[in-house]
């Protein structure tokens, strides 16, 4: 069974720039959640979906937007990048959004804003 | 305050010892989860508690929920145990997770 992708593996943008990011759940896994890990601070919670429509949201900018397809998988976009958005992008996903799910996380994306 | 607090930050162990990383919550959870990120990045779910006790391999993981503290414990240490550990919650019925600043374990051999 192939586990929770992501594409790309890095992304270099500039300052002002918009950005994409995928994350393709594992097979039958309904819930995706978005994390940012940027350095020095550990993980922090950015976006959660789950049947398609946005469940709880991070302390994060509305320049941080994502979305939920029809078959699960996700984007994240983050518009007018600031250099201190550089930081590693993690989705995972979990078979419901239950608390009782453990989460399976994805390769991650490293954002790189110069 | 954070909402998760882990301890200790840095640990440095030598191959065979035995292990305890600890976490305590100041919220209502569902859940707490222990996870383990290898440098690269990839992060690795070890375990799921609501209660009581959990042992996989070397690993145990507790959690008292009265006292809002979880602990995990690696018995026989080995360098390929070295990573970040880091302790997460369900804040309520959310299905996020709120995380902890990790443990950096180093195991020498």
């Amino acid at each position: 069974e192939a586990g929770v992708t992501q594409s790309p593996t890095h992304l270099i943008k500039t300052r002002g720039q918009q950005a994409t990011l995928r994350c393709s759940p594992i097979s039958g896994h309904t819930s995706v959640y978005w994390y940012q890990q940027a350095l020095g601070l550990g993980l922090q919670f950015l976006l959660w979906y789950d049947e398609g429509e946005e469940r709880n949201r991070g302390n994060f900018p509305p320049r941080f937007s994502g979305r939920q397809f029809p078959n699960y998988s996700s984007e994240l976009n983050v518009n007018a990048l600031e250099l201190e958005d550089s930081a590693l992008y993690l989705c995972a996903s979990s078979f419901r959004g239950s608390s009782a799910d453990t989460q399976y996380f994805g390769p991650g994306t490293r954002l790189t804003v110069l | 305050k954070n909402e998760v607090e882990q301890s200790p930050q840095n640990l440095t162990a030598q191959e065979g010892e035995f292990i305890t990383i600890n976490c305590s919550y100041s919220v209502g959870i569902s859940a707490l989860h222990w996870l383990q990120q290898h440098p690269g990045g990839g992060i690795v779910s070890l375990f799921m508690l609501s209660s009581g006790k959990k042992k996989h391999g070397r690993l145990i993981a507790t959690i008292n929920i009265q006292e809002k503290h979880s602990s995990l414990h690696i018995t026989a240490s080995h360098p390929r145990d070295s990573a970040v550990y880091i302790c997460a919650v369900n804040r309520g019925s959310q299905g996020n997770l709120i995380f902890g600043k990790g443990t950096k374990l180093s195991v020498k051999p």
